[in-house]
């Protein structure tokens, strides 16, 4: 049971360059979601899944486009990189709210755009 | 939307010391979690918490829903503990979308 793995672990871009961060998690968990954590501040919500075929906004989705064709995996894309988007990125997931399920996170990748 | 505070943004203990952490919210929330992130940035979830009291060890936490806020307690604080606890929060939306609070970074010196 590896839990909610992320690739790459690193990566520098171009500005204008395009990339897709992975997501893949292994418990079967419906909801997933996609984080940024600029330096020294807390984690902001990027886009969010409660199921396959299901995706919405969060809190700072622009840049950003994301797709749920199965349960496990939840990549995020980056169509036009920007300086601004130069950050730790955390991918998560968890069961629905009734199960009193904790989010269990993946290990981030770190972007960086010059 | 719901805001999240938390205190003190900065903490320093020698090791043995004792700790409490606090997490203030603006609105009634459904789901509370509290979140260690250690130095190589892994985060680990400590305690699902919306309610009540739970122990973990040298933790534990409260959290007061009546009231609006949360308290996460290190016991006996070992030099491990180091890094940034962080709470987060989840409205009446249901479908687990957590707000985070700054964070409190606690170095623990041995």
């Amino acid at each position: 049971n590896a839990g909610v793995t992320q690739t790459p672990k690193f990566r520098i871009l171009k500005i204008g360059q395009s990339m897709t961060l992975q997501c893949t998690q292994d418990m079967n968990h419906n909801y997933m979601y996609w984080y940024r954590q600029d330096p020294g501040m807390g984690l902001k919500l990027i886009y969010y899944s409660v199921g396959a075929g299901i995706t919405d906004k969060g809190e700072v989705p622009n840049g950003y486009n994301v797709s749920r064709s199965t349960t496990e995996d939840f990549p995020l894309r980056l169509e036009l990189a920007a300086p601004s988007q130069t950050s730790v990125y955390f991918c998560a997931s968890t069961l629905p709210q009734g199960a009193n399920s904790p989010l269990h996170f993946g290990n981030g990748t770190r972007l960086t755009v010059t | 939307g719901i805001q999240v505070e938390q205190s003190p943004p900065d903490l320093i203990l020698q090791e043995g010391a004792n700790s409490t952490l606090r997490c203030n919210f603006s609105d009634s929330v459904n789901n509370l979690q509290w979140f260690h992130q250690n130095p190589w940035g892994q985060l680990i979830n400590l305690f699902y918490i919306p309610s009540g009291t739970k122990q973990n060890g040298r933790l534990s936490a409260t959290t007061v829903a009546t009231e609006r806020y949360s308290l996460l307690y290190i016991s006996s604080s070992q030099t491990t503990d180091s890094g940034v606890y962080f709470c987060a929060v989840e409205g009446s939306s249901n479908t687990g979308k957590l707000i985070f609070g700054q964070g409190t970074t606690l170095q623990v010196k041995p």
